[in-house]
Parts: C-alpha cells; sequence; structure tokens
C-alpha cells in the first residue's frame, strides 16, 4: 500500500497568516494527489484534485503543487473559516489511502 | 441538487453485522463509483472500498476483505455496504463518496476524486 505522511500533524497559526501543509507518498505517484478540508461533526470537503487544481467554488487562497512524491497545500492569508483538518489522499492505486491529516488551530 | 443521503445512526454489539444505506439524487448514478470511507472517534479518514454502480464489480481494502460486502440498485439510486463480525474497534462514522472525473487545464485529463460525501453515518459497537 501507499503510505502518505503529513507533516505537521498540528500547526497553530493566526487569521492573516500564509501556511504551508506538506504530504509525501511512500512511492512516486505523479500527480494523483487530492487535497480535502474537514471541520468537525462535518464530512470532508474536496479542495484540490490532481495536485494543482482547484475544485469549484474553493477560494483562491487555497493552492497546491508537487508531483512524485512530494505535494504542498498553502493557504494565504488564513481566515478564521479554514481552521480545520487537511487530509490529502492519493488517487493512483488502490487502496486509496490518505494522510493522516494536519489540524491547523488558531493560534 | 447533487448529493448523497445517508441511512441513520446505528448501534449493535459486538459479532453483529451492520448495513449503511447511500441514496444518490441529482446526477447520473451509474456514471461514478461511490467509494466508502470510515473515520474511528478522534482519528484520520480510512479508506474502505469501492463499487462500480454500473456493473456490480468491488474492491475492497485488504483489512475489511471477508467482512464486508458492498452493493448496489440501480433502479433506486442506492448504494449499500454492510460489515460484519462488528467488533468496538469499528465504531466510527461511515462515509459514502462519489468519485468525480474533472478536468485538469494544464494536461487536459481527467482526475479522480471525491467530490460528493454523503452526510456519515455513527455505528457505535458496544456490549
Amino acid at each position: 500500500d501507499i503510505q502518505m505522511t503529513h507533516s505537521p500533524s498540528s500547526l497553530s497559526a493566526s487569521v492573516g497568516d500564509r501556511v504551508t501543509i506538506t504530504c509525501r507518498a511512500s512511492q512516486a505517484i505523479s500527480t494523483y494527489l487530492n487535497w480535502y478540508q474537514q471541520k468537525p461533526g462535518e464530512a470532508p470537503k474536496l479542495l484540490i484534485y490532481a495536485a494543482s487544481s482547484l475544485y469549484t467554488g474553493v477560494p483562491s487562497r487555497f493552492s497546491g503543487s508537487g508531483s512524485g512524491t512530494e505535494f504542498t497545500l498553502t493557504i494565504t492569508s488564513l481566515q478564521p473559516e479554514d481552521f480545520a483538518t487537511y487530509y490529502c489522499q492519493q488517487s493512483y492505486r488502490s487502496p486509496y489511502t490518505f494522510g493522516q491529516g494536519t489540524k491547523m488551530e488558531i493560534k | 441538487q447533487v448529493q448523497l443521503v445517508q441511512s441513520g445512526t446505528e448501534v449493535r454489539k459486538p459479532g453483529a453485522s451492520v448495513k449503511v444505506s447511500c441514496k444518490a439524487s441529482g446526477f447520473s448514478f451509474t456514471a461514478h463509483f461511490v467509494h466508502w470511507v470510515r473515520q474511528a472517534p478522534g482519528q484520520g479518514l480510512e479508506w474502505m472500498g469501492w463499487i462500480n454502480t454500473n456493473t456490480g464489480d468491488t474492491d475492497y481494502a485488504q483489512k475489511f476483505q471477508g467482512r464486508v460486502t458492498m452493493a448496489s440498485d440501480r433502479s433506486i439510486n442506492t448504494a449499500d455496504m454492510e460489515l460484519s463480525r462488528l467488533s468496538s474497534d469499528d465504531t466510527a462514522v461511515y462515509y459514502c463518496a462519489r468519485i468525480g472525473h474533472h478536468l485538469v487545464q494544464v494536461s487536459g485529463t481527467t482526475a479522480d476524486a471525491f467530490d460528493i460525501w454523503g452526510q456519515g453515518t455513527v455505528v457505535t459497537v458496544s456490549s
């Protein structure tokens, strides 16, 4: 199975900050990498697909990059509604594994 | 609107089985695989498997092989996931999710991602 690893596992940031989350795959997955946001008590929501494509309706302050084994999710100018847990997920091969998540909290 | 609506909360005793349903509306049900993902309390997301809603073909995570059965009924646009021989480790929120096929502008190809999710079904296993 392809293992997905987030770093950091959690971070504290302030409204207006720029933050970057990294996700590493245990083997090369090209750009078959998606990012999701999940808030407590809610289902995950798709943010980014194919490593860097912004999903419909997602604010442009979210962006993704990377290929192969290393990927990043960047949020410029954090908003109060962005404090949540973020998950990467590979769609390269079954099983379609998720990372353990990065929990973003308000500083 | 485009949505997946899941069945309600379930409580089971260890050793029992549970079936969770996921009803699709607002899109062509057979044009999209349905995947199942679960989340134990305070934990991350765990992929369980998928079903091809057109053919009925399935692919299950090895961890659940022999214990999970996914099925779909095209006549009522519903996918089901049944998990047997439950233990307390199966206490979780279970989600169904649609795989959507999205255009990648840079390459002109399409990419798959879970774009529509059900609201989640809480399954509690307790004696």
